[in-house]
């Protein structure tokens, strides 16, 4: 089973509905990540969690929300989805860059293998 | 803030040939440099890092990568291309003590047989 487990895999969807992705993983890290892949944009930051009680908006979170249910999991909502929002969305997670015990550890990303979102 | 630009957009390279992409970053000291590939339908898998030491890091798959602190940059580079290396490559950067990363653009590399 993969680390990072992303669902759904594919979905497609129509204007104004609400939509959630849902991200889980079994690497033990503390930190939990949303990007956006674009054509030609790269991997854009939506949001990042620290811990369960942490949440941080990244580069682009606007029409976007999350929720840490636990360490393992981190969701991520379109409360009103527009096709502006079409895109390949990936759940990343890292451990504490520098942490005791590890310290090469530079907080590298263990991607899933993405959701893709079409909003008609 | 910290940026990360991939100047070709995609590259077209013979297998069996030799492969260099291109990777420049700007901030005000050294920071953590990755690079990841995507195949089609797939996450981002690393293929190395550098953080520092040797500013030449050997990675996965035959790749390495070298630092080059002058020129701000950090050029992925295989000896001989193999038609599976064929997919999208992003160079990133982290910075400070949180380590988030900024991911350039990505580099599409075609292998012709």
């Amino acid at each position: 089973d993969a680390d990072v487990t992303q669902t759904p895999r594919n979905r497609i969807t129509k204007t104004g509905k609400r939509i959630m992705l849902e991200c889980s993983q079994t690497k033990g890290h503390d930190r939990m990540y949303w990007y956006r892949q674009d054509p030609g944009l790269g991997l854009r930051l939506i949001y990042y969690s620290f811990d369960v009680k942490d949440i941080n908006k990244g580069e682009i979170s606007d029409g976007y929300s999350v929720s840490r249910q636990a360490q393992a999991k981190f969701s991520l909502s379109l409360e009103s989805a527009i096709p502006n929002q079409t895109a390949l969305y990936f759940c990343a997670t890292s451990d504490v860059p520098g942490l005791a015990g590890s310290p090469a550890n530079t907080g590298e990303l263990f991607f899933g293998e993405g959701s893709r979102l079409t909003v008609l | 803030a910290q940026s990360v630009t991939q100047p070709d957009i995609h590259i077209t390279v013979s297998e069996g040939a030799s492969l260099e992409l291109r990777c420049n970053y700007s901030y005000g000291a050294t920071p953590y440099l990755f690079w990841y590939v995507q195949s089609p339908g797939q996450g981002l898998q690393l293929l190395l890092k550098y953080f520092s030491g040797d500013t030449l890091v050997q990675g996965i798959k035959g790749f390495e990568a070298e630092f080059k602190r002058s020129q701000s940059s950090f050029n992925l580079r295989k000896p001989s291309v193999h038609w599976s290396d064929a997919a999208e490559y992003f160079c990133a950067v982290g910075v400070g003590s949180a380590r988030q990363l900024t991911f350039g653009s990505g580099t599409q590399l075609t292998v012709l047989p």
